[in-house]
């Protein structure tokens, strides 16, 4: 079975700098998707950026990057200017390609603080 | 588009009570799910559906009941609410043209005393 695992339960960033948060997954298959979802106090869960396993290049949403490394199975995620409205909860996830099912797997999440 | 939607946004229920969470899309999106979140525990699945009339079991199916009869819409029953029931509930539709990007509801906080 897959797993994710989000080893820092909660991280700090100073207005303006650049934070990473850490992820790394278990799995068997070869072919998978990741994402990163900020979930912040409304608790709407929001996409922020998604690899395909199948990609060397490493993803990036304006101010969001990710640091895939597929053999070590790590997938984090840089926040680069870091911005008030930053402050949230960040999931990791994992997705089998496999068409036939629907199973997203989550990690337990980083609670990022912001500071001005 | 309304996107995905939940009602109730709170629900207070008795152990013992039933109810049925509600989950629509207007996107057309093949694939749904429910997922629970817990305090220290993240997302967790409790049934999914990759089409009408087809569903399936997640990581924590029990005491949960769905069906999926439209593409629209997909309930999800608590038969015979417990307090470990006591939990956020998400809905999911899945865009599977753009690498199976999920889309969230609102969420459904649910209370059993």
């Amino acid at each position: 079975a897959q797993t994710v695992t989000q080893s820092q339960p909660e991280m700090s960033v100073q207005e303006a700098e650049t934070v990473t948060l850490s992820c790394t997954y278990d799995t068997s298959e070869s072919d998978y998707y990741l994402f990163w979802y900020k979930q912040p106090p409304s608790r709407q869960m929001i996409l922020v950026i998604r690899q395909e396993a199948y990609k060397q290049q490493n993803a990036t949403e304006n101010r969001f990057s990710v640091n895939f490394q597929k053999a070590a199975k790590s997938f984090s995620l840089k926040i680069s200017d870091s911005q008030l409205g930053d402050a949230a909860m960040y999931f990791c996830a994992y997705r089998s390609a496999w068409r036939n099912t629907d199973k997203l797997i989550f990690g337990t999440g980083t609670r990022l603080q912001v500071f001005p | 588009n309304a996107g995905v939607t939940q009602t109730p946004k709170f629900q207070v229920l008795k152990t013992g009570q039933s109810m049925t969470l509600q989950c629509a899309q207007d996107m057309n999106h093949e694939y749904m799910s429910w997922y629970r979140q817990d305090p220290g525990m993240g997302l967790r699945l409790i049934h999914y559906s990759v089409g009408a009339g087809i569903t399936d079991q997640g990581e924590v199916p029990n005491g949960y009941n769905v069906s999926r009869s439209t593409t629209e819409d997909f309930p999800l029953r608590l038969l015979s609410a417990a307090p470990s029931q006591t939990s956020v509930y998400f809905c999911a539709s899945t865009h599977r043209g753009r690498g199976y990007e999920q889309y969230f509801g609102p969420g459904t906080r649910l209370t059993v005393t």
